[in-house]
This record gives structure tokens, C-alpha cells and sequence, in this order.
């Protein structure tokens, strides 16, 4: 079965340390991986996506598909970062519409 | 544009009863997808609506049912609610084609009693 998995609950770093958010999935497909992100009060929104292979607020993302990992990452945490994170996994080539989510990692960044 | 809502946005209901939850999409989205969130499971996905029809399911009981109009606005339905019920139901939206973004709605708040 499908799964996404972030190993971790909680990370907290100060501002101005890297930040890695860890993401595994399992599928035997070519899956399309995605960050999204939930700041307090707010919607969840997309953050980045690995089929754009862009740099969202700093943040990066690169899919390894041998060690079917997303791990998300930022040289230079802000305090603006902390937020919850939730990596998901999409299916490829069939129906878009489902996203499988972890259960997301809550970064807070001190001062 | 306007956003995704839902309404309403909090919902008090007794066990056994039913409820309808209505989630309007962004205009032009074709793709409605509905979500449901527990603190102990996290977001689970229950179905997706693409010009009125189910595309996808997740794996919910059949008391869960959901349905989308021509104007894609859409619907879920859970019907002899149980206290596990009780959760943050999420509605989402895209454009339906490949390599889309879903656009989140702020949620139903559902507390069965």
C-alpha cells in the first residue's frame, strides 16, 4: 500500500541553522511528491512540488527514488518557517485528485 | 479569485444523526477533492469529484458519500454518525488536469456527541 512517512513530530532548531524535514514514501510507481505547508491560522498550501524542481522561500526538495526519500530542506531557518509540514504523495498517470499525506512534521524556529 | 469554502464551518451533531457538508471550488476548477483530518490518523483522503463523477475513492465506509453538481460545486454526505466521526473535514480544489495544485478550503469542523 501507499505510504507516507515523517519520521518526526516535532523539530525545533534556532533561526539562522538548517532545516531538514524528512520524507518517505512507498509506492512501486513513479509517484509525484509534494510539501505542503499549514502557518498558524492559515490554509493548507502548497509549497513546493518535486516535478518543478524549484526553490520555494528558500526551501528545496530532491526526490531520490532509491531511497524513496523528499526530504525538505532550508539552509537558513527563519522564524517565519515555523509552521506544520506535510509531505504528500500523488499517484502518476492515473486520477490526480488523491493525495496521501503524512502526518506531517511541526517546525518551530526560536529566536 | 475568490477561494475554496466550505460551509458550514462548525458542526455540532449526535451520534446516529446525519450530515451534509458544501465545499464551492474556485471558479473554472473542475476537480473537487475531499479530505478528512483526526489528530490520530492525520489527513486521510476520501473521495475526488471530476465533472460529477467519483474519480477516486479512499478507504471509507459507505456512510460517507459525496456528490458534485454542474457548476462543480460539491457535496459530502455521512450518514448514522458515530463519535469517530469527529473531525476537521477538508475540501480541496483543482483544475483537474495533470501536475495541478490542489487549493484547500479552511475546513468543516464536525463534533459528534
Amino acid at each position: 500500500a501507499q505510504r507516507v512517512t515523517q519520521p518526526e513530530k516535532l523539530l525545533s532548531v534556532f533561526k539562522g541553522a538548517p532545516v531538514e524535514l524528512k520524507c518517505n514514501y512507498s509506492y512501486s510507481g513513479s509517484p509525484e511528491l509534494f510539501w505542503y505547508v499549514q502557518y498558524s491560522r492559515q490554509r493548507l498550501q502548497l509549497l513546493l512540488r518535486h516535478i518543478s524542481r524549484e526553490s520555494i522561500k528558500g526551501f528545496t526538495a530532491d526526490l531520490n527514488k532509491g531511497e524513496t526519500s523528499f526530504h525538505l530542506k532550508k539552509p537558513f531557518a527563519q522564524e517565519e518557517d515555523s509552521a506544520m509540514y506535510y509531505c504528500a504523495l500523488s499517484f502518476y498517470g492515473g486520477s490526480q485528485g488523491n493525495l496521501i499525506f503524512g502526518k506531517g512534521t511541526k517546525l518551530s524556529v526560536k529566536p | 479569485k475568490a477561494g475554496v469554502t466550505q460551509t458550514p464551518r462548525y458542526l455540532i451533531k449526535t451520534r446516529g444523526q446525519q450530515v451534509t457538508l458544501s465545499c464551492s471550488p474556485i471558479s473554472g476548477h473542475r476537480s473537487v477533492s475531499w479530505y478528512q483530518q483526526t489528530p490520530g490518523q492525520g489527513l486521510q483522503f476520501l473521495f475526488e469529484y471530476f465533472s460529477e463523477t467519483q474519480r477516486n475513492k479512499g478507504n471509507f465506509p459507505g456512510r460517507f458519500s459525496g456528490r458534485q453538481f454542474s457548476n462543480s460545486r460539491s457535496e459530502m454526505n455521512v450518514s448514522t454518525l458515530e463519535l469517530g466521526d469527529s473531525a476537521l473535514y477538508l475540501c480541496a480544489s483543482s483544475q483537474g488536469s495533470n501536475y495541478y495544485e490542489q487549493y484547500f478550503g479552511p475546513g468543516t469542523r464536525l463534533t459528534v456527541t
